[in-house]
C-alpha cells in the first residue's frame, strides 16, 4: 500500500479482555517498530522487528504484551487481560532498510479500557 | 541515561517566526530527526540532522551542534496550519529514536 495501515482505528476493551492490534507496513520495509503514546507525550518504544525477527522487545511493558511478525510483513500486537494503565495510542512505524532512516507512521490504534 | 529536554508548549502569531529547542543526552549519536505530529495523528517526517549546522527546507530549517548536544527547528511565516506538536528525536547508538515528550505549537491569528 501507499503507507503505514493500523487497524483496528479505535479499540474499546472491558478490563481482563485480549485485543490484537493490526499493523501493514509499507510493502517492502525491512524495520517495523512498535510505539505507545500517552496523551501529551512522545511515542514510547516498546518492540522492533528487521524482517521476521524480534531484534528488541525491551519496551514491553509486561508479559501481556507479544509482538510479532511471522513473514516478515504484517506485524500484530496482542495485549492480554487488558488493564486500565493498557489505554494509550499504538503506533507502528516502519522504514525501509536498518540503520536510523526516516520512519513512516500509521495513524494509530487508539485503545481505550473500561 | 538518555535524556531529552524540550519546552512544553510555545505560542506564536500567524505570519511570524518560531524557534523550538531541543537538547538531548544519548548514549551515542548518530543523528537527529524532527517530526510534526498533529492532535489525533501520527507523527510525520520533518527534517534529519546529522553533521553540524543549518538544514534548510522551505520555510522550515533545522539546526544541529553536536558538541553542545543542541538542535533547534525554525518556523518561518507561521500558518494556522503549524499547531501541532514537535517532536525531537536523537538516533542513539543502537540507531534507535530516543523521543522527547514533543513541544505544543499553538499559532494565533
Amino acid at each position: 500500500g501507499a503507507g503505514v495501515s493500523q487497524s483496528p482505528r479505535y479499540k474499546v476493551a472491558k478490563r481482563g479482555q485480549d485485543v490484537a492490534l493490526r499493523c501493514d507496513p509499507i510493502s517492502g520495509h525491512v524495520s517495523l517498530f512498535w510505539y505507545q503514546q500517552a496523551l501529551g507525550q512522545g511515542p514510547e518504544f516498546l518492540t522492533y522487528f528487521q524482517n521476521e525477527a524480534q531484534l528488541d522487545k525491551s519496551g514491553l511493558p509486561s508479559d501481556r504484551f507479544f509482538a510479532e511478525r511471522p513473514e516478515g510483513s504484517v506485524s500484530t500486537l496482542k495485549i492480554q487481560r487488558t488493564q486500565q494503565e493498557d489505554s494509550a495510542v499504538y503506533l507502528c512505524a516502519s522504514s525501509l532498510n536498518t540503520g536510523g532512516e526516516k520512519l513512516f507512521f500509521g495513524s494509530g490504534t487508539q485503545l481505550s479500557v473500561l | 541515561g538518555q535524556n531529552i529536554d524540550q519546552p512544553t508548549e510555545m505560542t506564536a502569531t500567524e505570519g511570524a517566526i518560531v524557534q523550538i529547542n531541543c537538547t538531548y543526552q544519548t548514549s551515542g549519536f548518530n543523528g537527529l530527526f524532527w517530526y510534526q505530529q498533529h492532535a489525533g495523528e501520527a507523527p510525520t517526517f520533518l527534517s534529519y540532522n546529522v553533521l553540524d549546522g543549518l538544514e534548510e527546507k522551505g520555510r522550515f530549517s533545522s539546526f544541529l551542534s553536536r558538541s553542545k548536544g543542541y538542535s533547534y527547528l525554525l518556523l518561518k511565516e507561521l500558518q494556522m496550519k503549524d499547531s501541532a506538536s514537535y517532536l525531537c528525536a536523537p538516533l542513539d547508538s543502537n540507531y534507535q529514536l530516543i523521543w522527547g515528550a514533543g513541544t505544543k505549537l499553538i499559532i494565533k491569528p
